[in-house]
């Protein structure tokens, strides 16, 4: 069984850099045609598209955080890894990392709060 | 740019069936597929629907997608309604390889 955990910082300072890892453990990263994906949601909001990483190396980002947004995926750690820079206040969120095949999310972390405060 | 309009909010009671809407604000309902998930109080997302009607391993046959191009829209219905289905679901699609989600339904059983 697939299982996908959030790891980083719970706190941020504003116009600091958030950094989250997802660790993947049950299966390789580098093994099969997945995706590999973040979505946050902002307190008591939806959901919002961070961006993804396909197996073919392609990786497209929400147009609205494009300019600060950086999302790789490390395979000798079997785990992919989420650089949102110059943080505010509205990037306080829960973190959620995810896994797909085709159009199908087969797996979900349990999320991690990030909150930007000084 | 497209965005995907869902009620805020619906109720219904144990037992009924409960459709939940999701427009399409421009392009074709059926130019790209809908996916559909649920969040529970305090829990992170789970994938219900991909491809507008596929269930995902394990949902309940009481789950059910599908997409109407008349109103360019797709819909999630729940039968048989139980009270643990209460909770917020969301749609999903595509706009090229951007994801759109859209606001999400808050679904109570009374």
């Amino acid at each position: 069984q697939l299982q996908l955990r959030e790891s980083g910082p719970g706190l941020v300072r504003p116009s600091e850099t958030l950094s989250l890892t997802c660790n993947v453990s049950g299966g390789s990263i580098s093994s099969g045609s997945y995706f590999y994906t973040w979505i946050r949601q902002s307190p008591g909001k939806g959901l919002e598209w961070i961006g993804s990483r396909y197996y073919t190396g392609g990786t497209y980002y929400n147009p609205s955080l494009k300019s600060r947004v950086t999302i790789s995926v490390d395979t000798s750690n079997n785990q992919f890894s989420l650089i949102l820079r110059s943080v505010t206040a509205a990037d306080t969120a829960i973190y959620y990392c995810a896994r797909g095949l085709d159009y199908e999310v087969d797996s979900w972390g349990q999320g991690a709060l990030v909150t930007v405060s000084s | 740019n497209f965005m995907l309009t869902q009620p805020h909010s619906v109720s219904e009671s144990p037992g009924k069936t409960v459709t939940i809407s999701c427009s399409r604000s421009s392009g074709s309902i059926a130019t790209n597929y809908v996916q559909w998930y649920q969040q529970r109080p305090g829990r992170p997302p789970t994938s219900l629907i991909y491809e507008d009607d596929h269930r995902v391993s394990g949902v309940p046959d009481r789950f059910s997608g599908s997409i109407d191009s008349s109103s360019n829209s797709a819909s999630l219905t729940i039968s048989a309604l139980k009270p643990e289905d209460e909770a917020d679901y969301y749609c999903q699609s595509y706009d090229r390889t951007y994801w759109v989600f859209g606001g999400g339904t808050k679904l109570t059983v009374l």
